[in-house]
């Protein structure tokens, strides 16, 4: 295990579904990240939090709404997602926010919209 | 804008080979020059990383190779191994924002016995 736990690790829902995702850091790291990495595209940075607080916003659709209810712990609330949103969502953390010193990444959850 | 060009999108290397992947970039801010690798059903995790004053770092099989004036730098993993395959991101990176967070496409690799 990379230190950042990610579940689930698949997940499938209905475009009318509610269901979040999560993310869990053991490495005492202040900064947590979402990314999206979908086929042939780069990862794409969805949303930054440094202690608890939201960084950046990357013009992220209103169906994806990030929680980070304290520096170990972030989720991605997924709501009437459309089917361009299945992708492989990857939680990553760091030792200081916007630094690539430290960085981990979590396994991932592979979302399917159907 | 597309500051980060890697190539080739995959490749394909016979055992005991070398294998090279290139990155090139835009920004001249970029100050930390990482390759993240990932396996299937893994999220990314960095291998190696150089800075810009120096031109080469070898660890172990993998060397990155730095050119300033170019604005490229590249991963050469020698004697390749079927371990090896997997995607390859190059990731350059300079503080003071998210814009300082670019990954390249991706490299698939795929190592022949």
């Amino acid at each position: 295990e990379t230190g950042v736990t990610q579940t689930p690790r698949h997940l499938v829902m209905g475009m009318t579904n509610k269901k979040s995702l999560k993310c869990e850091q053991h490495l005492g790291h202040n900064a947590m990240y979402w990314y999206k990495q979908s086929a042939k595209k780069p990862l794409e940075l969805m949303f930054v939090y440094s202690l608890e607080e939201r960084v950046e916003n990357n013009s992220v659709p209103s169906r994806f709404s990030p929680e980070c209810p304290n520096s170990s712990h972030l989720f991605l609330h997924l709501h009437t997602l459309q089917p361009e949103d299945s992708a492989l969502y990857l939680c990553a953390s760091s030792q200081e926010v916007l630094t690539h010193y430290g960085y981990t990444f979590g396994s991932g959850t592979r979302l399917t919209v159907v | 804008q597309q500051q980060v060009k890697q190539s080739p999108q995959s490749l394909i290397v016979q055992k005991g080979g070398i294998s090279i992947i290139n990155c090139a970039y835009e920004n001249t801010a970029f100050d930390y020059f990482p390759w993240y690798q990932q396996f299937p059903g893994k999220g990314p995790a960095l291998l190696i990383a150089i800075r810009p004053d120096v031109s080469e770092k070898k660890e172990g099989r993998f060397t990155i190779s730095f050119n300033k004036s170019a604005k490229q730098f590249s991963l050469h993993i020698m004697d390749s191994q079927p371990g090896d395959s997997a995607t390859y991101f190059c990731a350059p990176y300079s503080g003071g924002g998210a814009d300082g967070l670019t990954f390249g496409k991706g490299t698939h690799l795929i190592i022949q016995p």
